[in-house]
């Protein structure tokens, strides 16, 4: 069974430092791996995604992430955190033959000025 | 260009009551369809997805069920609704016949049962 584990329930950062979101998976082969993001209210927008090639991906907004298959690990990072992006952060992990993808359980962002 | 539309954006109900919820897809065809729901502070839970019209699998047994009675139309209703049925309801949508490409989201219905 495949799953996805995002430690941290909650992250604080100030406005301008570095961030790094941990997301963690299980699953036998190579997954596809994505970071969607949530505002308020409001519905999840892919930030980006990895299917195969480049280990290090870009995504809209200033992310990234890189995935490690010796970790199980698809980390997001942003080198400096705007206020804007406070929201609630979303690994998740689609398989080959699945029609369902699964996501952590999310992590909330907030960002103090 | 793709959009997805989800109404009413929020919904205030007794228990008891019925539901439908519905959400549909511009500018694609085919799309693998998904209800998810959010309870507070909790992250999401698949409900429902269809592969195409007329074919509901449903993952959480409950007092919800949903139809896809157009291509691109999906509906969630209850005939009772549970104060439990309270949440952020998403719709979304994907195109990869394998389940491996992005999901698109709506923009969610905010549904509380009073």
């Amino acid at each position: 069974a495949q799953s996805v584990t995002q430690p941290d329930i909650h992250i604080t950062v100030s406005e301008g430092a570095s961030l790094e979101l941990r997301c963690n998976y299980s699953y036998g082969a190579t997954p596809y791996l994505f970071w969607y993001v949530q505002s308020p209210g409001q519905g999840l927008q892919l930030l980006l995604k990895y299917f195969s090639g480049d280990t290090l991906v870009q995504g809209i907004k200033g992310f990234e992430a890189e995935f490690k298959r010796s970790q199980s690990s698809f980390n997001l990072r942003k080198p400096s955190v705007h206020w804007s992006d406070a929201a609630e952060y979303f690994c998740a992990l689609s398989s080959g033959g699945s029609y369902i993808p699964t996501f952590g359980r999310g992590t909330s962002l907030i960002v103090h000025p | 260009s793709q959009t997805i539309h989800q109404w009413p954006a929020t919904l205030v109900q007794p228990v008891g009551s019925p539901l439908s919820l519905e959400c549909t897809v511009e500018g694609t065809s085919n799309p693998n369809l998904y209800w998810y729901r959010q309870a507070a502070g909790r992250g999401l839970q698949l409900l429902f997805y269809s592969v195409g019209i007329g074919q509901i699998s449903s993952e959480v047994p409950q007092n919800l069920s949903a139809s896809r009675p157009q291509d691109r139309q999906f509906i969630l209703s209850s005939k009772k609704l549970l104060l439990s049925d309270s949440g952020f309801y998403l719709c979304a949508w994907s195109t990869s016949r394998g389940g491996t490409d992005t999901q698109y989201f709506g923009p969610g219905t905010r549904l509380t049962v009073l």
